[in-house]
């Protein structure tokens, strides 16, 4: 089985712009979740979508968005882009929501200047 | 918010001698406690988990122990190699739901030839 994929696996952008990445599941899972890497705050909960719900959020301002597709694909969106914002943005899919095992994909690098 | 205390930053041992990380966790609805295991340009890969009713788990040459009283996991990693050279995070599920994670900050493990 393919793992999860996340493209782009790195992207550039100035402050103020806005980015759109992608995630695609491991086939079959229906839960995907996105998580931040930063040096500093290390991994942090964004949101979890399971059948295109959103069920779960984290503590970050309402300029980070996501939405999930019926084929279990996910999108998340990062509006007004801030420097702090440049992150590694980590997606992870499991089977189902409620204790099953997590996997992540390589990431998204994010860099903004 | 509820916290994920993982100690320490930093581990330095010689191949063949054992590893241990401790974590600590808040949210005594937590019942999901999965490892993971992060290599440079990677995103995190799953070692080992274990859920709360189990106090033990072992995988070959990793273990991980839960104390839910205490509140507190370890892993356990025997005979090191090389190759186990990473950055190894501790994670707890926010509640009892699972599909979201709080990650420590991680224990960057060199293990030296």
């Amino acid at each position: 089985k393919a793992g999860v994929t996340q493209t782009p696996r790195y992207l550039i952008k100035t402050r103020g712009q806005q980015v759109t990445l992608s995630c695609s599941p491991i086939s079959g899972h229906r839960s995907v979740s996105w998580y931040q890497q930063t040096p500093g705050q290390g991994l942090q909960f964004l949101f979890e979508y399971f059948s295109e719900t959103q069920r779960n959020k984290g503590n970050f301002p309402g300029r980070f968005s996501g939405r999930q597709f019926s084929n279990s694909r996910s999108e998340m969106n990062v509006s007004t882009l801030e420097l702090g914002d440049s992150a590694l943005y980590l997606c992870a899919s499991s089977t189902w929501m409620g204790g099953e095992t997590q996997y992540f994909g390589p990431g998204t690098r994010l860099l903004v200047l | 918010g509820e916290n994920v205390e993982q100690h320490p930053s930093t581990l330095s041992v010689q191949e063949g001698d054992s590893a241990v990380i401790k974590c600590t966790y808040s949210d005594s609805a937590s019942n999901y406690f999965p490892w993971y295991k992060q290599e440079l340009g990677k995103g995190p890969q799953l070692i080992i988990d274990i859920r709360s009713n189990v106090g033990e788990k072992k995988d070959q040459r990793i273990a991980v122990t839960l104390n839910k009283t205490a509140k507190h996991f370890s892993l356990h990693i025997t005979e090191t190699q090389p190759e186990d050279s990473a950055v190894y995070f501790c994670a707890a599920s926010f509640g009892n739901s699972g599909y979201a994670l709080n990650f420590g900050k991680g224990t960057s493990l060199l293990v030296t030839p």
